[in-house]
């Protein structure tokens, strides 16, 4: 099936400063990419819905001046978590397809901010 | 996106089938029943998806309805590293282009 890399799988960084998560389609074009955020033993929230070669599409609640997202290519949509604060550490997981295929998810990002 | 009601957990033996039901009774006919599962620490993974009739694959049966209300997802031989939970998802679209909603998912545990 379709591969959808995520990198880095793990971060830590100081609280104040800014992450950048990948998530690239390997094998296929995405025009569309989601976003997820997982805390602790809670259901995958979705964040935004990332539109290739235009603004990001954001869920009620989340800041779309926090969580920057960048959908610049067909194979790569990246998500900034600026001014990470403990609060933000969560794991972090995308997920793409082929349009008229299920849906692959990357393997996710630990993020931790101390 | 109709709602899906599914047990919190499950035990399973090893080698034995694993059954694992969900409730959809306000599905709509256009409506698909997907299946991911999440082993611990890892993104979601797709399992099966079906729309009316049953489904097979490599890796598990869909069992619905004739109603289309209910599904079951059977894994005929569960390992222990079948482990993981597992999300029952409607929606109306086919396709990788419309989001998921997933809920709380059934906690499926496989013991040896």
């Amino acid at each position: 099936g379709a591969v959808v890399s995520q990198h880095p799988s793990r971060v830590i960084c100081k609280s104040g400063t800014s992450v950048k998560i990948e998530c690239r389609s390997l094998d296929f074009q995405a025009t569309t990419m989601f976003w997820y955020r997982q805390f602790p033993k809670k259901s995958l929230m979705l964040m935004a819905t990332s539109n290739e070669g235009s603004k990001a599409t954001y869920e009620q609640g989340v800041e779309k001046d926090k969580f920057l997202i960048n959908h610049a290519s067909l194979t790569l949509s990246t998500l900034t978590v600026t001014s990470a604060h403990p609060e933000d550490s969560s794991f972090y997981i995308c997920s793409g397809g082929q349009g008229d295929t299920e849906a692959f998810f990357g393997q996710g990002t630990r993020l931790t901010v101390v | 996106d109709a709602k899906t009601t599914q047990p919190p957990s499950m035990d399973c033996a090893e080698g034995r089938a694993a059954n694992l039901p969900c409730n959809h009774s306000t599905i709509s006919g256009n409506e698909y029943v997907y299946w991911y599962r999440q082993i611990h620490s890892q993104g979601p993974q797709y399992i099966i998806h079906g729309l009316k009739n049953n489904e097979t694959n490599e890796m598990a049966s869909l069992i619905i309805t004739e109603d289309r209300k209910s599904s079951t997802l059977i894994l005929p031989h569960a390992t222990l590293r079948d482990t993981a939970v597992y999300y029952c998802i409607v929606r109306h679209s086919g396709g990788s282009n419309y989001k998921l909603t997933f809920g709380k998912g059934t906690l499926l545990t496989v013991n040896p």
